[in-house]
């Protein structure tokens, strides 16, 4: 059974900064991985969606790398933003494709001023 | 604006009273799912369904059931509500089955 893990839980950091969100799973048989954005009393907003075939991908301040082998994503925050504060939540998509995700419990990030 | 709709966003109900979490898109996705949201465990599917009259069970459907008569909408039903439904509860939908999620911005359910 696939599991997702985000470590750390939460982090606060001072405007500025550059920083990595990391992201872990357990089955590295996966068909794409996405990162969203979620905020207080919000859904959940799609940032990024790596394909298992690639290596990265890249928005704005915002880059994500995949490194299936290993069961690793992190996702790169540049020049970070007190508006960046906001729970990060990665999910896995199985091998074979599919609606099925399985998500992680999230960073929540908090840039200060 | 493309969007995903749910209504209500807040609710507080009684054990055993039927209720109905309504769900819209207006991107013509095929694809819709529902999921709920628990501290420490994170989001779990609960039903999805891959188009019109086409549905399956996700990894929590117990206690939930759902209907696709038309592609845009997507109701949760909960036809006998119990404490431990409360939680938080996300649709989602997406063109491929594979593809960009796009969710709802989430429907908080209180059960007494």
């Amino acid at each position: 059974k696939q599991e997702v893990t985000q470590i750390p839980a939460a982090l606060s950091v001072p405007e500025g900064e550059n920083l990595v969100l990391n992201c872990s799973f357990t089955d590295s048989a996966i068909y794409n991985l996405q990162w969203f954005r979620q905020d207080p009393g919000k859904g959940l907003t799609s940032l990024l969606l790596i394909q298992s075939s690639q290596r990265e991908q890249t928005s704005g301040r915002l880059n994500a790398s995949l490194d299936k082998s290993s069961g690793r994503s992190t996702l790169y925050i540049a020049a970070s933003q007190p508006g960046d504060s906001a729970t990060y939540l990665c999910a896995v998509r199985p091998g074979g494709g599919g609606n099925k995700l399985t998500f992680g419990t999230g960073t929540q990030l908090k840039v200060e001023l | 604006e493309a969007q995903v709709t749910q209504n209500p966003r807040y609710l507080i109900t009684v054990t055993g009273k039927k209720l109905t979490v309504t769900c819209s898109q207006n991107m013509n996705h095929e694809y819709m799912s529902w999921y709920r949201q628990d501290p420490g465990l994170g989001l779990r599917q609960i039903y999805y369904s891959m188009n019109v009259e086409v549905t399956d069970k996700g990894d929590v459907p117990e206690g939930y059931k759902v209907s696709r008569k038309e592609k845009r909408n997507f109701p949760l039903i909960l036809e006998s509500p119990s404490p431990n439904q409360t939680s938080l509860y996300f649709c989602a939908s997406s063109f491929l089955s594979d593809g960009e999620l796009f969710f709802g911005e989430g429907s908080r359910l209180t059960v007494l």
